[in-house]
């Protein structure tokens, strides 16, 4: 069964940074592509970031682009959200989800991420 | 505001049919077969229900289904059950592999 866990979320202050962390098992992590979507109090999903199975290509939105960076380490099924700069609009419930071609095929539960002084 | 346009609440009683709407633009849903849909209940991981517009993943009942028409794609769910009740969000990809395009989602009510 694939299950996805997230942690590392909390409550940061402007600026600050936070180090979001997706536990994966239940499938073949190197296979795929790994995604984090968001989504902001009362607001619909945002997707934030996207990374290839290798790790050699990742892509930003543009909203986050420069001060969020997404990695992973294979060895440990291990998916990572570095957030630096953080700013008031940044914060959400951030997701990580397994990708598959056009979609996203599961999902975890997320981590709250508050950025507020 | 998000990209695509979703109802913000739809409702029904059970055994009933609903049908939920997404519409956006040439360049997200009419441009693309790649919508999908997603249930979600707060607090809980978002499931996938429909991709591609119209397949449904091994485990999710055909009482699910998703069309597309020109830039708006539907997501109906028949035979309404109260475990139905839930958020649903629609999402396309917009055509580069750098973006998804997500609905405001529609919170459905099985009366």
């Amino acid at each position: 069964e694939v299950e996805l866990v997230e942690s590392g979320g909390g409550l940061v202050q402007p600026g600050g940074s936070l180090r979001l962390s997706c536990a994966a098992s239940g499938f073949t992590f190197s296979n795929f592509a790994m995604r984090w979507v968001r989504q902001a109090p009362g607001k619909g999903f945002e997707w934030v970031s996207s990374i290839s199975s290798s790790g050699g290509s990742k892509y930003y939105a543009d909203s986050v682009k420069g001060h969020f960076t997404i990695s992973r380490d294979n060895s440990k099924n291990r998916l990572y959200l570095q957030m630096d700069s953080l700013r008031a609009d940044d914060t959400a419930v951030y997701y990580c989800a397994k990708g598959v071609d056009y979609h996203f095929d599961y999902w975890g539960q997320g981590t709250l991420v508050t950025v507020s002084s | 505001q998000s990209a695509l346009t979703q109802p913000r609440s739809v409702s029904g009683s059970p055994g009933q049919s609903v049908t939920i709407s997404c519409t956006g633009t040439s360049s997200d849903v009419g441009g693309y077969n790649y919508v999908s849909w997603y249930q979600y209940h707060p607090g809980k991981a978002p499931k996938l229900i429909i991709y591609d517009v119209t397949k449904r993943p091994s485990g999710v009942p055909d009482r699910f289904s998703g069309s597309k028409s020109g830039n708006t794609a539907s997501l109906t769910i028949s035979g309404l059950q109260a475990e139905d009740e839930a958020d649903y969000y629609c999402c396309s990809y917009t055509g580069s592999y750098t973006d998804w395009a997500f609905g405001g989602g529609t919170k459905l009510t099985v009366l």
